[in-house]
């Protein structure tokens, strides 16, 4: 079965350190994966998607086809950075298959 | 440049009635979708339209829940005889084409079933 799994419900770490939001998946075939952000009091939005290699925010992700993750890492966290971030995958042309989300706190 | 668009924000329902949740996506967006997120939870996925055609209403979780789209614009998830376990945040979405286009999505509309 499709699965996406976001093991940290709530992750917290000091301004200024390194962020690493776990996603694993499993999916028979070649999955497009893409992480999703909620800023508090905000609707959902894109972040960023694999298959466009890019960094967004100082965000990166890469996809491990071997370990079946797309973990999210960035170098230095910002308090902005704050929020529920989500990971997902595209099971046909259109539809998207959702982790729990993992709540992000950064601590001054 | 209004985002998509959803409505009412927050509904209160007592058990049994039915409520009527809108989306109104973006201007010339070809694809909408509805998704079910309850506390706690990712989103999932509820059906989805191309234009007034819907192509897959496979999330739906009962014969209670029907959305229609007869224009190819505005939409509306309808949930019948309410129970408790409908409560959740209903999630409306839109994107210009399928694939590989950005998803666009709604506010949300909280729905609590008393």
């Amino acid at each position: 079965a499709q699965r996406v799994t976001q093991p940290e419900k709530l992750l917290s770490v000091f301004k200024g350190a390194p962020v690493e939001l776990k996603c694993n998946y499993s999916y028979s075939g070649s999955p497009e994966l893409f992480w999703y952000v909620q800023y508090s009091r905000q609707r959902l939005q894109l972040l960023l998607r694999h298959i466009s290699r890019e960094s967004i925010k100082g965000f990166t992700a890469d996809l491990n086809k071997g370990e079946t993750s797309f973990h999210l890492k960035k170098p230095f966290a910002q308090e902005e950075d704050s929020a529920m971030y989500y990971c997902a995958l595209t099971r046909s042309n259109y539809q998207l298959i959702w982790g729990a989300g993992t709540k992000l706190i950064i601590k001054p | 440049g209004a985002g998509v668009s959803q409505s009412p924000r927050y509904k209160v329902a007592k058990r049994g009635q039915d409520v009527a949740l809108r989306c109104d996506p973006i201007s010339g967006h070809v694809s909408l979708f509805w998704y079910q997120q309850a506390l706690g939870q990712g989103p999932e996925f509820l059906t989805y339209f191309q234009n007034e055609a819907q192509l897959d209403k496979s999330g739906l979780p009962s014969d209670r829940f029907f959305a229609e789209r007869p224009e190819g614009s505005v939409s509306t998830l309808k949930i019948q005889r309410t129970q408790q376990e409908d409560s959740a945040v209903y999630l409306c979405a839109s994107s210009l084409g399928q694939g590989r286009n950005t998803i666009y999505f709604g506010e949300g509309s909280w729905l609590t079933v008393v």
